[in-house]
Formats: structure tokens, C-alpha cells, sequence
């Protein structure tokens, strides 16, 4: 079984749609996160929780909410998709190793 | 800004040859570093990590070089195998600051690797 699961793997969706993206994880880890991936942009961090009550913004939280559901379960929303909001989305969980940060397989995200 | 620099988008080297992969960095509190790997349809995985007390890791065929006064770091792969064509994503923390969860990442250079 896969240690950090995202659902869907791939989406489309219209502009003005509510899309929920959902991560669950078995490694127990405490820290979870929410990345986008845009084409020669590398990886920017969308939210983070460090436990079930502690949600933050990261570099680029506007038209994004999340919800900690769970020491397992982070999910992301965006309320109204926007086509700037096309790209690949990634989950990560890590303990207070950086070098354990274990990234999801991603959901690749499209706006009409 | 791009605090974590990543250069060169792709590099192709031969089977059995050195790979040498590049980054540059601009912020001094950045005091831990780490590289990525991630082939198409799956996550980044870490591949190995150096601290700022260290200017050399290695981890059988990859080793990681720090120059903290260049403010410049290489991932080098020696010998490269074709299994190694991926993405490569350097990283950056300050981890002796608040923000020290923060991985800073690089655009990422795409490696190929021919036989």
C-alpha cells in the first residue's frame, strides 16, 4: 500500500467549480503539506499542518482553503477554479526530518 | 524571487559518465540542503541531504558538494545509469529559523541518461 495516497489522480473541471483534492497517509507522520507543480516553476507550498489543529498559509495560499481532518487526512479546496489554478498538485507528509518528507504521487488538475 | 536557482533545465550525459547537476542559492540563512528526485506520474523522493556544517555527503553513487562562500551546490552521479533519467529538484531550509519547515525548491533539471 502506497504510504501517501492523493484522490483523484486527475481531474477536470470548469472555471467557477468547487474542486476538494484529498491526501491520506500511513506514515504516521504528523506534518502534512500541499504543493503546486507549474512548468518551470518547481514546487510551491500551498498550505501546511504541523497537527490536527494547526493549519498555515504558505507561499501561495490565495483561492485555496484545507481542512485537517485527521493526523492521516489533509485535503485541499478551491472554492471557485480558476484556469491559473491548472497544474500538478502534490501532497507531503514528513516528521521533524526534513529529509523525511515523502511526497504523494500527485493530482494533475485542469481548468477549462 | 527564486531563492533556490536550478540553471540549467536538462542535461544529457552517456551511460557510465559523471552526471553533474547544479545550484546556486541566494539566501544565507539556508543552512540544510536536499535533493529530489522524481520520474514522470509519481512524487518527488529524496535522494540525499547535506547540512551547511558539511561541504561533502555521499550515498554510494551520488554525492552532494557545498560551497557555502559561492553559495553553490552540486549533485554529482558517478557512474550515471539510464535508470537515473529524471527530474532532479535541489532544496533548500533554514532550519535554525522559524521557517525551517519551508523547503525552498529549484526549477528542477531533467536528466537523461543514454546507454
Amino acid at each position: 500500500d502506497a504510504d501517501v495516497t492523493q484522490t483523484p489522480r486527475n481531474r477536470i473541471t470548469k472555471t467557477g467549480k468547487r474542486i476538494m483534492l484529498e491526501c491520506s497517509q500511513t506514515k504516521g507522520h504528523d506534518r502534512m503539506y500541499w504543493y503546486r507543480q507549474d512548468p518551470g516553476l518547481g514546487l510551491r507550498l500551498i498550505y501546511y499542518s504541523f497537527d490536527v489543529k494547526d493549519i498555515n498559509k504558505g507561499e501561495i495560499s490565495d483561492g485555496y482553503s484545507v481542512s485537517r481532518q485527521a493526523q492521516a487526512k489533509f485535503s485541499l479546496s478551491l472554492e471557485s477554479a480558476i484556469p491559473n489554478q491548472t497544474a500538478l498538485y502534490f501532497c507531503a507528509t514528513s516528521d521533524l526530518d526534513p529529509a523525511s518528507r515523502f511526497f504523494g504521487p500527485g493530482t494533475r488538475l485542469t481548468v477549462l | 524571487d527564486q531563492q533556490v536557482k536550478q540553471n540549467s533545465p536538462s542535461l544529457s550525459v552517456q551511460e557510465g559518465r559523471i552526471s553533474i547537476l547544479n545550484c546556486d542559492y541566494t539566501n544565507s540563512m539556508f543552512d540544510y540542503f536536499l535533493w529530489y528526485k522524481k520520474y514522470p506520474a509519481e512524487g518527488p523522493t529524496f535522494l540525499i541531504s547535506i547540512s551547511s556544517i558539511k561541504d561533502k555527503n555521499e550515498d554510494g553513487r551520488f554525492t552532494v558538494f557545498l560551497n557555502k562562500s559561492a553559495k553553490h551546490l552540486s549533485l554529482h552521479i558517478v557512474p550515471s545509469q539510464p535508470g537515473d533519467s529524471a527530474v532532479y529538484f535541489c532544496a533548500a531550509s533554514a532550519l535554525s529559523s522559524n521557517s525551517g519547515y519551508a523547503l525552498n525548491f529549484g526549477k528542477g533539471t531533467s536528466l537523461l541518461v543514454t546507454p
